[in-house]
């Protein structure tokens, strides 16, 4: 079965640069959530898409940015990076429909390592 | 606000015995998913098992089950016949209805289990 694929796996940027993630939800599925996890934290909502348009916003920094186009994929836009946006960035999709296939649960892709050295 | 709640940083259990990790969490709403991911050193998360609130039956998977406890608002997780590969962070959520009309899901601060051989 189709996951949720993030791409680059791995990306090292300088500090004050710009990066760019992407995300592609699984096939149907309606809703596309962002997160970041820093070391030894549990993750944190930064944004979510449903139907490509903005539903909820987390603790995203103003110098973040995502959207959702009409293929569905995503891309979070990270400017003017810092030491400190050093996490892992999970993209995750899900059904918001309880009909037929909805289980309630995220998916979740195998995340975006971002290094700022 | 939701909230959830694991208290237990990390855990230790023996291979072969069993372990239980326990979740609390605080909502004034009836209808709810509570859910287990799994998060190795892959760092991938991995659902485990999943509990509808209005299904009064605890849910279970293979060696993984739940006692979700409604009015006492907790929902722990049973893992039986512990193995090494279960190793790994367990983190609880929850998953609230959002002002958006989606869905907002909680994660809890996760309980790192060690296994022993």
């Amino acid at each position: 079965a189709a996951g949720v694929i993030q791409s680059p796996r791995h990306l090292i940027k300088e500090k004050r640069e710009t990066a760019t993630l992407k995300c592609y939800p699984i096939p149907r599925h309606d809703t596309v959530y962002w997160y970041q996890q820093g070391p030894g934290q549990d993750p944190q909502f930064l944004i979510s898409f449903y139907e490509k348009m903005q539903s909820d916003k987390g603790s995203i920094p103003d110098r973040f940015s995502a959207q959702q186009f009409s293929d569905y994929h995503s891309e979070l836009n990270m400017s003017s990076l810092e030491l400190g946006d050093s996490a892992l960035y999970f993209c995750a999709s899900s059904l918001l429909k309880r009909e037929g296939s909805g289980t309630g649960e995220l998916f979740f892709g195998e995340g975006s390592r971002l290094t700022v050295l | 606000a939701q909230t959830v709640t694991q208290s237990q940083p990390e855990m230790s259990v023996q291979e072969a015995e069993t372990v239980t990790l326990s979740c609390t969490y605080d909502t004034s709403e009836s209808d709810y998913y509570l859910f287990w991911y799994k998060q190795p050193p892959s760092r991938q998360m991995i659902l485990v098992i999943r509990q509808e609130a209005y299904k009064q039956q605890n849910a279970t998977e293979n060696r993984f089950s739940v006692n979700f406890q409604k009015a006492a608002k907790s929902f722990s997780l049973k893992i039986s016949d512990s193995q090494l590969g279960d190793a790994a962070m367990y983190f609880c959520a929850y998953r609230s209805y959002s002002t958006s009309g989606t869905y907002k899901y909680i994660f809890g601060t996760g309980t790192r289990l060690k296994v022993l051989a």
